[in-house]
């Protein structure tokens, strides 16, 4: 069965700190996709990031990066210079694709609530 | 572009009431749509999912149900609620040429 784990539950730093969200899965399936997610306080969870299991490459956006490691089964999100407005619960997810049906369903993370503080 | 609408935001009920929660979906046609859960503090669980009208999958064994009238609606559905069933509720919707899942705004349910 799919899983995600992010083991940090909850994160605190200080404006202006890098810091670091971790995310391992579990998968049989060898074509998968990873997301992540962003929940800020009024609930809605925002799009961030889409890797499938071919792309090995690390993705960079502004202050936000990926990386994508394989052989460690990890997908994690770093945030360059955390700003205030970057505080909310950031989810990891790994889909599984049913390719008959052509739907796909997301395994989620527990999340991680991250604080930053000024 | 597409939009997700879910209603209502928010929700008050009884234990042992009814529940219908709404979800359309603008721009796109024969959308997979999904309906989400997250119970306070934790994760999203996956309750139900549609490729097409009329046609719903559980993952799930729960008090819920779901179904899917029209092609771009998808309602939850429940005859009696429980305490359990208390929670945020999501719809999404994937994008068939990205494969990116969009959500919609939520509806949180208090059940007392």
């Amino acid at each position: 069965a799919q899983k995600v784990t992010q083991a940090q539950t909850e994160i605190s730093v200080v404006e202006k700190e890098d810091v670091t969200l971790d995310c391992v899965y579990e998968t049989r399936d060898t074509t998968y996709y990873l997301f992540w997610y962003k929940q800020p306080p009024s609930g809605e969870l925002v799009f961030l990031i889409r890797r499938n299991s071919f792309d090995e490459q690390n993705e960079i956006s502004g202050r936000y990066s990926w990386n994508f490691q394989k052989s460690t089964s990890s997908f994690n999100f770093t945030i360059t210079a955390s700003q205030v407005v970057d505080s909310a619960v950031y989810f990891c997810a790994l889909s599984e694709v049913l390719i008959i049906q052509g739907a796909q369903k997301l395994v989620f993370g527990q999340g991680t609530r991250l604080t930053i503080n000024p | 572009s597409q939009t997700i609408h879910q209603w209502p935001a928010t929700l008050v009920q009884p234990v042992g009431s009814p529940l219908s929660l709404e979800c359309t979906v603008e721009g796109t046609s024969n959308p997979n749509l999904y309906w989400y859960r997250q119970a306070a503090g934790r994760g999203l669980q996956l309750l139900f999912y549609s490729v097409g009208i009329g046609q719903i999958s559980s993952e799930v064994p729960q008090n819920l149900s779901a179904s899917r009238p029209q092609d771009r609606q998808f309602i939850l559905s429940s005859k009696k609620l429980l305490l359990s069933d208390s929670g945020f509720y999501l719809c999404a919707w994937i994008s068939r040429e990205n494969y990116e899942q969009y959500f919609g705004p939520g509806t949180r349910l208090t059940v007392t």
